[in-house]
């Protein structure tokens, strides 16, 4: 069955610096996301991608945050420096279609930031 | 807004227990409803859905109905086993879009033999 795989599992980095997470989303889909939750709290959205460009994002994206499809497989968020309040488990997804009929998002496992 | 608020975990309960996850939501449209469940190491994986008021959904067991008049749509399953340790996530997805989804804090769930 089809899956969303993301890596690195679990990513720790130094604040400032600058990381980057990965995803393949499942191959025939169109709609990409990144989620994440901060521990004990709400999983929040990111990002919604589609068509090569950004179709929604929250207040959490700010300019620190982008995303890109590089190639017809990976999606990748990139942070670009890194604060102790990004450390959190950050989920991708994605999505066959548009409208009401397919709504259901396929996650993947998550990556774990630690950011120290 | 939207927003989605889930009862606080964890919950242990024994095998064969009757579990509730009670979830409300608050919404300004028509939102379908979703209970994901993530079991350990993996991805959050659809366990049922809901698109309208009074539907049910039901897999594996589990089933939740979509209560518009008290805005819930709670998680219950007759008879838990083992397997059925993980953290349930309830969400909503806007009826405008079906873009992004709120979720709630999700629920650890752990039952023993």
């Amino acid at each position: 069955e089809p899956e969303v795989t993301q890596t690195p599992s679990h990513q720790v980095t130094q604040m400032g610096q600058e990381v980057i997470l990965r995803c393949v989303p499942i191959s025939n889909h169109l709609y990409f996301y990144w989620y994440r939750q901060i521990l004990g709290q709400k999983v929040e959205f990111l990002v919604s991608f589609y068509n090569n460009e950004i179709s929604e994002k929250s207040e959490i994206f700010d300019d620190q945050f982008s995303v890109e499809r590089p190639d017809g497989s990976n999606f990748t968020l990139k942070i670009r420096s890194t604060k102790l309040e990004d450390s959190a488990m950050y989920f991708c997804a994605s999505k066959l279609a548009g409208g009401f009929s397919y709504n259901e998002q396929f996650f993947g496992p998550g990556t774990r930031l630690t950011v120290l | 807004g939207n927003s989605v608020t889930q009862m606080e975990g964890p919950v242990t309960l024994s095998e064969e227990a009757f579990l509730t996850i009670n979830c409300t939501y608050t919404a300004t449209g028509y939102p379908s409803l979703f209970w994901y469940v993530q079991y350990p190491g993996e991805g959050l994986q659809l366990l049922l859905k809901a698109t309208k008021a009074d539907d049910k959904g039901s897999n594996k067991g589990f089933e939740a109905t979509y209560r518009k008049e008290t805005t819930s749509f709670h998680l219950e399953k007759g008879s838990v086993q083992v397997s059925d340790s993980a953290v349930y996530f309830c969400a909503l997805s806007d009826s405008n879009t079906g873009n992004q989804f709120y979720f709630g804090t999700g629920t650890s769930l752990t039952v023993i033999p």
